[in-house]
């Protein structure tokens, strides 16, 4: 079974621009989270996609958006990117939305490291 | 208040040695799941162990065990028999109930290195 695809490993932009983010989930999972990992705030969460409905957001500003397609694949976006948004963005994919009960582990993909110049 | 602490930076164990990591968490839900992850130099998160808030016993996977303290809303990772592959940061992590939005929280890890 192929594990969470995210795409591309690595991106450079420059501050202004925008860039968007793919995250292929393991087949049969429905629900797609985003995090952002920095070396000074750690993982925080972005949000979480389930059946193309946004579930969750975490407290980041309107310049991160994403959307999850009918195959559950899934895009973020950020608009005017800013030196800070420099991280790796990784993707997990779940069976079912984060609020369900019982063992629900997420799995990851091995991110897309951004850099911002 | 912080949704999961891990209090140790960095830990060192020689191989073939057990090592507990501690992870404290802060919810007022009464419904919730405890996760650790291994987040390897290559940068992929591997999931270890879930705990859920109502699980009787602790715990197990392997060489993993959560030591699952509910009253201290501690939930420490100990790996026995340490191997060279378990150099790594962990993360604990802890999914909220639908009384408190679902989300998920990670600690800020612990970097782990095996010693020969």
């Amino acid at each position: 079974k192929a594990g969470v695809t995210q795409t591309p490993r690595y991106l450079i932009k420059t501050r202004g621009q925008q860039v968007t983010l793919s995250c292929s989930p393991i087949s049969g999972h429905r629900s797609v989270s985003w995090y952002q990992q920095t070396p000074g705030q750690g993982l925080q969460f972005l949000f979480e996609y389930f059946s193309e409905t946004q579930r969750n957001k975490g407290n980041f500003p309107g310049r991160f958006s994403g959307r999850q397609f009918s195959n559950s694949r899934s895009e973020m976006n950020v608009s005017t990117l800013e030196l800070g948004d420099s991280a790796l963005y990784l993707c997990a994919s779940s069976l079912g939305p984060l609020r369900s009960y019982g063992n629900q582990p997420q799995h990851f993909g091995d991110g897309t490291r951004l850099s911002i110049l | 208040a912080q949704k999961i602490t891990q209090t140790q930076p960095g830990m060192f164990v020689q191989e073939k040695e057990a090592v507990t990591l501690d992870c404290t968490y802060d919810t007022s839900d009464p419904s919730y799941g405890l996760f650790w992850y291994k987040q390897p130099s290559s940068g992929e998160m591997i999931f270890l162990i879930y705990q859920g808030s109502y699980d009787q016993q602790n715990a197990t996977e392997g060489r993993y065990s959560l030591n699952f303290q509910k009253a201290r809303k501690s939930a420490n990772l100990v790996i026995s028999a340490s191997q060279l592959g378990d150099s790594a940061m962990y993360f604990c992590a802890m999914r909220e109930g639908p009384n408190t939005g679902n989300q998920f929280y990670f600690g800020t890890g612990t970097s782990l290195t095996v010693i020969p």
